[in-house]
């Protein structure tokens, strides 16, 4: 399978634990997005890349968030102290530069119990 | 800011019966409209954009900048095609830039 890969799919963690998730793009996509997405709701920005460089954040992104693209190529996604109300499916994408269509991962899943 | 409405959340319709999905957006710049889908168990992917005006899977959409408005249509619906349906905006001024979905309708065929 040459599409957007995430692991873990599915997180349980207690409050206050720390998670981190990843995200293997498409490999000749240099831009790579992350978003959140909760029940009833289309999916919500949360941040992008161009390859290592990470150029546009949501304020959706609290500090508690934090995500890198060290070498261009996967990227994590950070979670410290998590809270109820970050469970929800955490999504990726990515894209070639300049092109409109971003390919979509499957998603983990985080629960916050 | 933009922003994206889907005003239907479920929508039901027969087998053969015209369907449409509407949606509605606000951006004072230039946007770039896209429909995506994604059908149980299958992750989102993209079914078209406006500047394509390309028909797929028998559905089209055609961008109203008078009513800002983006609403998919077909004219006789399958039920392969019940799914979950996002309509998304992105600035045309930057490109590669976020996406913006609405709430998405999860629509239903009925044999």
């Amino acid at each position: 399978d040459t599409g957007v890969s995430q692991n873990p799919r599915h997180k349980i963690t207690k409050r206050g634990q720390n998670v981190t998730f990843r995200c293997d793009p498409i490999s000749e996509h240099n831009r790579l997005y992350w978003y959140r997405q909760t029940l009833g709701q289309g999916p919500e920005f949360l941040t992008y890349f161009q390859n290592e460089a990470q150029l546009e954040k949501s304020r959706l992104l609290s500090d508690r968030f934090s995500a890198e693209r060290p070498k261009g190529s996967f990227s994590t996604l950070e979670i410290q102290r998590t809270e109820q109300g970050d469970s929800a499916m955490y999504l990726c994408a990515s894209s070639l530069v300049a092109h409109y269509e971003q390919y979509f991962g499957p998603g983990t899943r985080l629960t916050v119990t | 800011a933009q922003r994206v409405t889907q005003p239907e959340k479920l929508l039901s319709v027969f087998k053969g019966a015209p369907v449409e999905l509407k949606c509605n957006y606000s951006y004072s710049g230039s946007p770039e409209l896209f429909w995506y889908v994604q059908y149980s168990r299958q992750r989102l992917q993209l079914l078209l954009r406006h500047i394509s005006r390309e028909s797929i899977k028998g559905f089209t959409a055609d961008l109203n900048k008078g009513e800002t408005s983006f609403h998919l249509k077909k004219p006789f619906a399958q039920e392969e095609d019940s799914a979950m349906y996002y309509c998304a905006l992105r600035r045309r001024e930057t490109s590669g830039s976020r996406l913006t979905f609405g709430e998405g309708t999860q629509l239903t065929v009925n044999p």
